[in-house]
């Protein structure tokens, strides 16, 4: 592990089902990103929290919900997703916001059925 | 908006040549160039990066060029080995905006033995 935890590493779930990505890093950085990563596309910025505040957010969909309670720990809340949602949701942290040094989780594959 | 073009999509080399990717960036205020590499099945993973003020950085048998009047950098991969074949990313930062990255596509790079 790099210091980056992300669980769970896989989900299946229903359209209608309510379900939350976690992240956790133990750098003590202070940025914190949500990435989408889909077959042959480029990895898609979706959120980006520094010191807990969300500083940017992607046009993501209102299904996606970020939360973010302390500067060690983001959520990513899933409700109502559609199948093309479906993608490994990669979890990553900075010590300063501006991507230096970004350290990725291992992501959580998500299939949407 | 800002985008990274990277090329090629794929590339396959035999082992101990050289293989080179090359990117270009649309955002001026863009100052920071990170490239990762992705096993199969793995997280991404910062190998090297560059900053707006150098031309060029090396470590060990990899090494970036950036050439910021032409808005693009490049990855030299030099005396290539099977274990370097995995997806190359490049991305550059969102300078406007507190610098988070924005990615290329990717290169899968094979390296036969």
């Amino acid at each position: 592990e790099t210091g980056v935890t992300q669980t769970p590493r896989h989900l299946v779930m229903g359209m209608t089902n309510k379900k939350s990505l976690k992240c956790e890093q133990h750098l003590g950085h202070n940025a914190m990103y949500w990435y989408k990563q889909s077959a042959k596309k480029p990895l898609e910025l979706m959120f980006v929290y520094s010191l807990e505040e969300r500083v940017e957010n992607n046009s993501v969909p209102s299904r996606f919900s970020p939360e973010c309670p302390n500067s060690s720990h983001l959520f990513l809340h899933l409700h109502t997703l559609q199948p093309e949602d479906s993608a490994l949701y990669l979890c990553a942290s900075s010590q300063v916001i501006g991507g230096y040094g970004y350290t990725f989780g291992s992501g959580t594959r998500l299939t949407v059925v | 908006g800002e985008n990274v073009e990277q090329h090629p999509s794929t590339l396959s080399v035999q082992e101990g040549d050289s293989a080179v990717i090359k990117c270009t960036y649309s955002d001026s205020a863009s100052n920071y160039f990170p490239w990762y590499k992705q096993e199969l099945g793995k997280r991404p993973q910062l190998i090297i990066d560059i900053r707006s003020n150098v031309g060029e950085k090396k470590d060990q048998r990899i090494a970036v060029t950036l050439n910021k009047t032409a808005k693009h950098f490049s990855l030299h991969i030099t005396e290539t080995q099977p274990e370097d074949s995995a997806v190359y990313f490049c991305a550059a930062s969102k300078g406007g905006s507190q610098g988070n990255l924005i990615f290329g596509k990717g290169t899968k790079l094979s390296v036969k033995p």
